[in-house]
């Protein structure tokens, strides 16, 4: 099976810029893989922002953004804010198959 | 406005089956899309476990395909989870949601296996 990585943790400053990165082991990231990003705060269900690469849904800030990037897929925030503080996961899709990535949990400091 | 539930026993014991099932409310399932179930261990990731779409066909994650059985009734607008055998690794929440495009899912259910 598949092992998608992501940056344990990054911290940004509040109104900075940042960008998440997801990996697949097994080579580039592309929009076959159908890429998703997904927003956990404590105690609360996770939240999707981002499906099929780039694609928001009505919910989703405009200051999230998604996109491929180096050979992974990527989540940008451009002018992060505190509310913006959380786990935040990438999901692949292989062949109908999703594998989440370990999270990587976001400060806004 | 769709919304999904979950339900189920919040306690199952070791070696047994766990069993839950998600309501739909909102949108038919029969009309399109995959649904399916995603779990989270107490203070960890997420973890996708299966989809099914409503004429049957399903998609397992490999490391728990052995033991997952996924099923979906369309008349009550509902699809269901089946996970044989477990153990406390299997404690978790359990979440249902659409896994086309990922907009809706429900609140999650705590599972805890022990005896």
């Amino acid at each position: 099976q598949a092992v998608v990585t992501q940056e344990p943790s990054l911290t940004v400053s509040p109104g900075g810029k940042v960008t998440l990165t997801c990996g697949s082991s097994t080579g580039a990231v592309t929009s076959g893989h159908y890429p998703y990003w997904i927003q956990q705060k404590p105690g609360q269900a996770p939240r999707t922002l981002i499906y099929d690469t780039s694609d928001k849904h009505s919910w989703t800030p405009a200051r999230f953004s998604g996109s491929l990037l180096g050979g992974k897929g990527a989540l940008t925030l451009s002018g992060a804010q505190p509310e913006d503080e959380a786990e935040y996961y990438c999901l692949l899709t292989y062949s109908g198959v999703g594998v989440f990535g370990g999270g990587t949990k976001l400060t806004v400091l | 406005q769709v919304q999904l539930q979950e339900s189920g026993p919040g306690l199952v014991k070791p070696s047994e089956t766990l069993s839950l099932t998600c309501a739909v409310s909102g949108y038919s399932i029969s009309s399109d899309y995959y649904w399916g179930w995603i779990r989270q261990p107490p203070g960890k990731g997420l973890e996708w476990i299966g989809a099914i779409y409503h004429t049957g066909t399903t998609f397992y994650n490999p490391s728990l395909k052995s033991r997952v059985t996924m099923s979906v009734d369309t008349s009550k607008n509902q699809f269901s989870l089946k996970l044989s055998s477990v153990t406390a690794a299997d404690s978790a929440v359990y979440y249902c949601a659409r896994t086309q495009l990922l907009p809706y899912w429900g609140q999650g259910t705590l599972v805890t296996v022990s005896s």
